[in-house]
């Protein structure tokens, strides 16, 4: 059973820092990796999407990694801005999606 | 262009009540599907459908039912309400199955059971 965690569990920065979110799984038999944000109270936008035959995805400030065989993705967050501040989830997809718990950003002015 | 909508925003219910959560798209998407985020926990499939008329279990199915009658809609039926429902509903589509595909996310209803 596919097992998904992030780490850490919340982060507190402060603005313009570069930061780094970890999402590790347990088995690396995955179509795509995907990353969300979620912001308080509202639902979840799509951000990046790797498939597994890919190793990183770019947009804007973020790029997303994946490392298939040591079951570990992460999100890279340049520049970082108030804005950024929200709840951040991945997402395996093998025969279905399963989430991390999600890590929660705080980014200070 | 709505995307996903979900009624009602917040309910609260009494153990017991039954209630339908709605779900709509206007994306012309096949697939969709209905999650509960808990506190501290993931979210987790409860019900899905690949197309109209055709719907399946996800991993926690038990006290909920579905159908799809229509691309659009799917909504999600609580039977008889526990507290152990109280939860935040999500419903999601995309154009492939599963999750090959960008999701799609309503802004979700938040549900709590006295």
């Amino acid at each position: 059973k596919q097992e998904v965690t992030q780490i850490p569990a919340a982060l507190s920065v402060p603005e313009g820092e570069n930061l780094v979110l970890n999402c590790s799984f347990t088995d690396s038999a995955i179509y795509n990796l995907q990353w969300f944000r979620q912001d308080p109270g509202k639902g979840l936008t799509s951000l990046l999407l790797i498939q597994s035959s890919q190793r990183e995805q770019t947009s804007g400030r973020l790029n997303a990694s994946l490392d298939k065989s040591s079951g570990r993705s992460t999100l890279y967050i340049a520049a970082s801005q108030p804005g950024d501040s929200a709840t951040y989830l991945c997402a395996t997809y093998g025969n279905k999606l399963v989430f991390g718990a999600g890590t929660i950003l705080r980014v200070k002015s | 262009n709505a995307g996903v909508t979900q009624t009602p925003k917040f309910q609260v219910l009494k153990t017991g009540q039954s209630m339908t959560l709605q779900c709509a798209q206007d994306m012309n998407h096949e697939y969709m599907s209905w999650y509960r985020q808990d506190p501290g926990m993931g979210l987790r499939l409860i019900h899905y459908s690949v197309g109209a008329g055709i719907t399946d279990q996800g991993e926690v199915p038990n006290g909920y039912n579905v159908s799809r009658s229509t691309t659009e809609d799917f909504p999600l039926r609580l039977l008889s309400a526990a507290p152990s429902q109280t939860s935040v509903y999500f419903c999601a589509s995309s154009y492939i199955a599963g999750g090959g595909d960008t999701q799609y996310f309503g802004p979700g209803t938040r549900l709590t059971v006295l």
